[in-house]
């Protein structure tokens, strides 16, 4: 069974500096990956999916992320935070063919000035 | 297109009562998927349907739960006798083509309330 974890259930960073969340996952197949952000009381939005080629993966709001098949691992990285970036962060793998996500239990951020 | 519609957007439920949440894809989606969040965990899958058809309801409780797709009209998710442990947020997500190559796009939620 595939699965997804999220080790950071909480993560505070200073405006202006970096960030790095975790995400480790579990699948028999090859998976594809995807960071979602949710905002207080709003729905998922997508910001990068990984399905195949270059690992280094850049999506929406200058984040990007980093597939690494010896480590079952895909982080979520940015290099400067804004205080806009505070919300609540989710991982997901899936497969082709298979119409079901499986997230992981997120990681909060908070951004301090 | 305002995108995946979700509604109502809160709902408060006594125990015993049915709650329905509704749910309105994309234009020119025609594959949705419900997902429950609980408090304090990420998103569960319920079901994925295409128009008139659950394709795969595997993450639906036995029980008082079901899920429809008609023809013409949102998607409904139905739950009846609502319990307190049925309070949660209900996303509900469309697609295109059915695979997660183009990614889901995911609604506002419902957040529904038993007391």
């Amino acid at each position: 069974a595939q699965s997804v974890t999220q080790p950071d259930i909480h993560i505070t960073v200073s405006e202006g500096a970096s960030l790095e969340l975790r995400c480790n996952y579990s699948y028999g197949a090859t998976p594809y990956l995807f960071w979602y952000v949710q905002s207080p009381g709003q729905g998922l939005q997508l910001l990068l999916k990984y399905f195949s080629g270059d690992t280094l993966v850049q999506g929406i709001k200058g984040f990007e992320a980093e597939f690494k098949r010896s480590q079952s691992s895909f982080n979520l990285r940015k290099p400067s935070v804004h205080w806009s970036d505070a919300a609540e962060y989710f991982c997901a793998v899936g497969s082709f063919g298979n119409e079901k996500l499986t997230f992981g239990t997120g990681t909060r951020l908070t951004i301090i000035p | 297109n305002a995108g995946v519609m979700q509604n109502p957007r809160h709902l408060v439920r006594r125990r015993g009562q049915e709650a329905r949440l509704r749910c309105s894809p994309m234009k020119g989606h025609s594959h949705v998927y419900w997902y429950r969040q609980l408090p304090e965990e990420g998103l569960k899958f319920m079901v994925y349907l295409q128009k008139e058809n659950i394709i795969d309801e595997s993450g639906m409780p036995k029980e008082r739960f079901s899920a429809e797709f008609p023809k013409e009209g949102p998607s409904i998710l139905r739950i009846q006798q609502v319990v307190r442990g049925d309070s949660a947020a209900y996303f509900c997500a469309s697609s295109a083509s059915g695979t997660e190559i183009y990614g889901y796009t995911f609604g506002s939620g419902t957040r529904l309330t038993v007391v």
